[in-house]
C-alpha cells in the first residue's frame, strides 16, 4: 500500500540536543511538506520541496533545517535554536501541477516530540 | 496572504442529530478548498475537496462541503453523525506560489467536534 511513513512516533530529547525525524513517501510525490502542530493553532508549514535537492521556507523555518537527496525522503532536524520544539511534527507529500492549483496533500501519521 | 477562520473551537452534537461546521477563507483569486478529519494523535486525512465546478462537494463518511463565494465560505456538513466522527476538523486553502515554486495549504484553527451518546 502507498502511504506516508514517520519514525519514531515519540520521541524524547534533551534541551539543546539536535533531533531527526524521519519522512518517506512511497507515492512517487515531487512535493514534500512539514508541519508543526500546537494546540488551538491548527498546522504551520515549516519547510516545503517540490523537487530533489531543492527547498523553501516556510512560516516557521527558525530553528529547524531539511534535506532533499531523495524523492522518496524529506528529513527534518529540530535544532537547539528552536526555542520551543516540542510539538507534534507532521509530514505531507502532494502532487505537483506547477501553476495549475494547489493539490491535496496527504499526510503522515506525526511525530511527537517532547524535548525535557 | 490568504488566512482561514474556524469559528468554533468546539462542538458537541447528539450522535444522530445533524452538524455543520463553518469555515471562512479570505483569498484574492480562485480558491482551492480542503476538509480534513484528525483523530487523537493521528494524521490528517482529506474529507473532501473543492477546485472548480459544482459548488456543492461530496466527500467521504457521508461529508458534504459548500463553497459559497459571496460569502467567503465552505461549510461543512453531515445530515446524521456517529459517535466515530467524534474528532478535529481542519479547513484549509490551496495558493500557488507562482516565485517560490510551490503551493502552500493555510490551514485554520479546527474544531474539536465531540459527540453524545
Amino acid at each position: 500500500d502507498g502511504g506516508i511513513t514517520q519514525s519514531p512516533k515519540y520521541l524524547f530529547r534533551k534541551e539543546g540536543q539536535n533531533v531527526t525525524l524521519s519522512c518517506e513517501q512511497n507515492l512517487n510525490h515531487d512535493a514534500m511538506y512539514w508541519y508543526r502542530q500546537d494546540p488551538g493553532q491548527g498546522l504551520r508549514l515549516i519547510y516545503y520541496s517540490q523537487i530533489v535537492n531543492d527547498f523553501q521556507k516556510g512560516d516557521i523555518a527558525e530553528g529547524y533545517s531539511v534535506s532533499r537527496e531523495k524523492k522518496e525522503s524529506f528529513p527534518l532536524t529540530v535544532t537547539s535554536a528552536q526555542k520551543n520544539p516540542t510539538a507534534f511534527y507532521l509530514c505531507a507529500s502532494s502532487t505537483w501541477t506547477s501553476g495549475i492549483r494547489a493539490n491535496e496533500q496527504f499526510f503522515g501519521p506525526g511525530t511527537r516530540l517532547t524535548v525535557l | 496572504a490568504q488566512s482561514v477562520t474556524q469559528p468554533d473551537i468546539h462542538i458537541t452534537v447528539s450522535e444522530g442529530a445533524s452538524l455543520e461546521l463553518r469555515c471562512n477563507y479570505s483569498y484574492g483569486a480562485t480558491p482551492y478548498l480542503f476538509w480534513y478529519v484528525q483523530s487523537p494523535g493521528q494524521g490528517l486525512q482529506l474529507l473532501l475537496k473543492y477546485f472548480s465546478g459544482d459548488t456543492l462537494v461530496q466527500g467521504i463518511k457521508g461529508f458534504e462541503a459548500e463553497f459559497k463565494r459571496s460569502q467567503s465560505s465552505f461549510n461543512l456538513r453531515k445530515p446524521s453523525v456517529h459517535w466515530s466522527d467524534a474528532a478535529e476538523y481542519f479547513c484549509a486553502v490551496g495558493s500557488i506560489l507562482i516565485k517560490a515554486a510551490g503551493n502552500k495549504l493555510t490551514f485554520g484553527g479546527g474544531t474539536r467536534v465531540l459527540v453524545k451518546p
